[in-house]
C-alpha cells in the first residue's frame, strides 16, 4: 500500500524558513518522480514543484522559483521542500504527491498534507 | 501557461441525478488531463487520467470524455459519497495547472 506522510509544517513569521518532509513507503521510491501541491485556505489546488526520479531534474512554479527548493534522498525514501523567504500568501496546506507515468505523468497518490501558516 | 477553466463553480444535484462538469483548456492538451475528487479536510483522490481512463478502484459511474481543449467529467447516478469538490488538471506541460474546482452540493 502506497503511503506518503507529510510533516514539517507550522507557524512561521514572514521572511522565515521551513523545511517540509515526506516519508514514502509501499512503492519503489527511486522509480518515480515526486512533487508538491499546495492549497491555500478555502482555495483551489496549486502545483508547486516536481523532482525527477533520480533527482537530476526539478521544476518549480513561478511563485516558488528562487525561494523554494525541492530535493529527495532515495536512500531514505524521503522527499523534501525547503521554503525560504516565506510570505503570507504562502500560507497553505502542502501535499506531497507521487507521479505515475502513463504516456504523461500525473499525480496518483497524495499525502495527507501539512499546514504552513505564515504570520507575524 | 495553460489556463484551465471549469464550469460550473457550484452544482446542486440530487441522489440519482446524472451530472456533468466541464473543463476547458487554453491550449490543446493531447488528452493529458486528469480529474480529482476532494472532500473537506482530505487530500485529492485521482478519478480519471488521460482524459478518459478510469483509475483502478474508482466506481464505474464516473467517466471522462473529451479531447483537445474541452473535457467533461460525468457521474451517471449520484451517490451520497459523491458530494465533494472536483478538479481538472492538465499535465501536458509545466507549469501544471488546475481548474478552479466545482463544488457538488446536495439539492
Amino acid at each position: 500500500e502506497v503511503k506518503l506522510l507529510d510533516s514539517g509544517g507550522g507557524l512561521v513569521q514572514p521572511g522565515g524558513s521551513l523545511r517540509l518532509s515526506c516519508a514514502a513507503s509501499g512503492f519503489t521510491f527511486n522509480d518515480y518522480a515526486m512533487g508538491w501541491v499546495r492549497q491555500a485556505p478555502g482555495k483551489g489546488l496549486e502545483w508547486v514543484s516536481t523532482i525527477s526520479a533520480g533527482g537530476g531534474s526539478t521544476y518549480h512554479a513561478d511563485s516558488a522559483k528562487g525561494r523554494f527548493t525541492i530535493s529527495r534522498d532515495n536512500s531514505k525514501n524521503t522527499l523534501s521542500l525547503q521554503l525560504n523567504s516565506l510570505r503570507a500568501e504562502d500560507t497553505a496546506v502542502y501535499y506531497c504527491a507521487k507521479f505515475r507515468y502513463s504516456g504523461g505523468t500525473f499525480f496518483d497518490y497524495w499525502g495527507l498534507g501539512t499546514l504552513v501558516t505564515v504570520s507575524s | 501557461d495553460i489556463q484551465m477553466t471549469q464550469s460550473p463553480s457550484t452544482l446542486s444535484a440530487s441522489i440519482g441525478d446524472r451530472v456533468t462538469i466541464t473543463c476547458r483548456a487554453s491550449q490543446n492538451l493531447n488528452n493529458w488531463l486528469a480529474w480529482y475528487q476532494q472532500k473537506p479536510g482530505k487530500a485529492p483522490n485521482l478519478l480519471i487520467y488521460k482524459a478518459s481512463s478510469l483509475e483502478s478502484g474508482v466506481p464505474s459511474r464516473f467517466s471522462g470524455s473529451g479531447s483537445g481543449t474541452e473535457f467533461t467529467l460525468t457521474i451517471s447516478s449520484l451517490q451520497p459519497d459523491d458530494f465533494a469538490t472536483y478538479y481538472c488538471q492538465q499535465y501536458h506541460s509545466y507549469p501544471y495547472t488546475f481548474g478552479q474546482g466545482t463544488k457538488l452540493e446536495i439539492k
